[in-house]
């Protein structure tokens, strides 16, 4: 399989802060990652579409003032909670496909971000 | 991207042989089917695919059926360990959608 890593794996800021998360593939090359978040006991809800050397695509409703993600190479993508505030809270988990000609998506451990 | 419908939660025994279905009545003839098991706190983890018929490898089997609007995975003899979340996921290839749906909640009881 491939590696997925992100870090940090959990953090705790005050609201109005700023708190990125970087998603690594560690042994192969991502073009395209996903970022997603995950309330509790619920299912993952894709934020965004992260393309390498371009903008993110983000979906209906994800403000992407709010939540930055920059992929400046084809090995990390981060995603920056901007001015966070305690509904920000939540489990963000990043992907990469290593193979675009197969359906399989390699996760990250995710990121639990806790806003007080 | 076809859009998919899961049993939200079942119960399983120690040893028992699990079958999760998973609708997508809408699929594409470049879509294929995938499978991701999720535990809490942690990133999901690929399973499965496939495109059509049966695909076995060491951990589930595959179901299609030849109009392919659905698919059903297959846990052997499931452990308490198994006790999961069950994503289905229809994927076109070398297309980005990437939403998933609700998912199963299988518990596995001793």
């Amino acid at each position: 399989g491939a590696v997925v890593s992100q870090h940090p794996s959990w953090v705790i800021c005050k609201s109005g802060t700023s708190v990125k998360i970087e998603c690594r593939s560690l042994d192969f090359q991502a073009t395209t990652m996903f970022w997603y978040r995950q309330f509790p006991k619920q299912s993952l809800m894709l934020m965004a579409t992260s393309n390498e050397g371009s903008k993110a695509t983000y979906e209906q409703g994800v403000e992407k003032d709010k939540f930055l993600i920059n992929h400046a190479s084809l090995t990390l993508s981060t995603l920056t909670v901007t001015s966070a505030h305690p509904e920000d809270s939540s489990f963000y988990i990043c992907s990469a496909r290593k193979d675009p000609n197969t359906g399989e998506l390699f996760f990250g451990e995710g990121s639990r971000l806790t806003v007080l | 991207l076809a859009k998919t419908t899961q049993p939200i939660s079942m119960d399983s025994y120690e040893g028992q042989e699990v079958n999760i279905t998973c609708s997508h009545n809408n699929i594409a003839t470049n879509d294929y089917i995938t499978w991701y098991q999720q535990f809490p706190s942690q990133g999901p983890r690929f399973i499965i695919q496939g495109y059509k018929t049966k695909v076995t490898n060491e951990v589930a089997s595959l179901f299609i059926p030849a109009d392919r609007k659905s698919s059903t995975l297959s846990l052997p003899r499931v452990s308490l360990s198994d006790t999961a979340v069950y994503y289905c996921l229809v994927v076109m290839y070398n297309n980005n959608d990437m939403r998933f749906g609700a998912g199963t909640r299988l518990t596995v009881k001793p």
